[in-house]
């Protein structure tokens, strides 16, 4: 079983649409949890943390559930430039060893 | 935010020669480092952890002398495809945190053409 799995893509959605994906993480001592933009042949940015209480930064929500060890973000009312691939990310203690979940590719149309 | 650099960002070689990529943090100090291999259409998969002054910690399936590692100092780590054939072309991405930094900091990417 991989370290962290995401939802399979593609996801094609228009524009003004809502999308959510999803991440689950098998280690359980997992510490940081972030949700990272990556556009073609470029490197991967940080979107947003990911916290217990929830954190939202204007269209993007991002939640955690530690119990399930589940992650997702929510993106809403979705525009032409948030087509990209969408990297669930997990930090374990120790090292901070980053573990990158395999991506999902949103494609966004008018 | 923080800046980690790589360099080159683009290198096309022979099979069978050697490629050093470079990768610093420009201003702040990282006592560990990881590095990456993209291949197309696929996620990053960790290579190996740099720590600066030790030795490398390389991951499941990855040959530590076909890839060396050297962090000789705070700033600066290379990664070194020895005898790159092929199947090495890829982007080669890493990563380094500030010490006491919320989240960790990509370069820019190097991406390996072996012909």
């Amino acid at each position: 079983r991989k370290e962290v799995e995401q939802d399979p893509g593609p996801f094609n959605v228009p524009e003004g649409a809502t999308v959510a994906f999803n991440c689950t993480y098998s280690n359980s001592a997992s510490q940081s949890f972030f949700w990272y933009r990556q556009d073609c042949r470029k490197e991967p940015k940080l979107l947003m943390s990911v916290y217990s209480s929830g954190n939202e930064d204007g269209r993007f929500t991002a939640q955690l559930n530690r119990a399930s060890q589940y992650i997702s973000l929510l993106i809403r009312d979705s525009k032409l430039s948030d087509s990209a691939t969408y990297l669930c990310v997990v930090e374990n203690t120790g090292g901070f060893k980053t573990i990158f979940g395999a991506g999902t590719r949103l494609f966004v149309k008018a | 935010g923080a800046v980690v650099s790589q360099h080159p960002s683009w290198v096309i070689c022979k099979s069978g020669t050697s490629v050093k990529i470079e990768c610093r943090s420009l201003d702040f100090q990282a006592t560990t480092m990881f590095w990456y291999r993209q291949f197309p259409k696929q996620s990053l998969m960790l290579m190996a952890t740099s720590n600066e002054g030790s030795k490398a910690t390389y991951e499941q399936g990855v040959e530590k002398d076909k890839f060396l590692i050297n962090h000789a100092s705070l700033t600066l780590s290379t990664l070194t495809v020895t005898s790159a054939h092929p199947e090495d072309s890829s982007f080669y991405i890493c990563s380094a945190r500030e010490p006491l930094g919320s989240q960790p900091y990509f370069g820019p990417g190097t991406r390996l053409t072996v012909l």
